[in-house]
């Protein structure tokens, strides 16, 4: 069965710490995977990935995919209280199927 | 631009009755797609329209059902309603298949 796991599924840390979120799938059809931001209600997109070994990146928050060994990790440096939220990675084959996501809380 | 739009944004109904949410995309987007998120899960995916014709479509009852308008706008349809199927619905837009989503703020709908 297809799936997709987040770990781990919450995380508090202090300011200008630096995490490190994981997301493995398994899934018949591979295309792509995204990562997203969920605050209140709108997920907001941050990344897409396709190719194995080549991050991206935008300000603090960096990404990257290994399709070999079915994973994605989400780094996120020099944490501020307003990367406070749920953090959801979804896979893409014949549809969009996305994990439980990780709540991430960020201390002053 | 308008993002994408949803309504209503908050609906209480008791069990047994219908609810009819509607999803406007993205101008330019001719995908959308429907999510059922209950609270601590993620997005459940429920069915995907590209071009008015039913692309994909999740593990939910035949109670669900939806439809795609020639001005690309949705609606999701869902009947006999049960105390479970209480969550924030989202309605996400897409320019391709796959690509990125763009989400709506969602339709939460309680079920007494």
């Amino acid at each position: 069965e297809d799936k997709v796991v987040q770990s781990p599924l919450s995380l508090v840390v202090h300011e200008g710490d630096t995490v490190t979120l994981n997301c493995s799938y398994e899934v018949t059809n591979f295309r792509s995977l995204l990562w997203y931001k969920q605050e209140k209600k709108a997920p907001t997109f941050l990344f897409m990935l396709t190719s194995s070994g080549i991050e991206k990146k935008s300000g603090r928050l960096s990404s990257i995919l290994d399709k070999k060994e079915l994973f994605s990790i989400l780094n996120i440096t020099a944490t501020q209280t307003g990367d406070s939220a749920v953090y959801l990675c979804a896979v893409s084959d014949h549809d969009m199927r996305f994990g439980a996501g990780t709540r991430l809380t960020v201390k002053p | 631009d308008a993002g994408v739009t949803q309504s209503p944004t908050h609906l209480i109904k008791t069990r047994g009755q219908h609810v009819t949410l509607r999803c406007s995309p993205i101008s330019g987007h001719k995908s959308v797609s429907w999510y059922q998120q209950v609270l601590g899960q993620g997005p459940q995916f429920i069915f995907q329209y590209y071009e008015k014709e039913e692309r994909g479509r999740g593990n939910f009852p035949d109670r669900f059902s939806a439809r795609q308008f020639p001005n690309y706008s949705s609606e999701l349809n869902v009947n006999a309603l049960l105390l479970g199927d209480s969550a924030l619905y989202l309605c996400a837009s897409s320019f391709l298949i796959p690509g990125e989503l763009f989400f709506g703020e969602g339709s939460r709908l309680t079920v007494l």
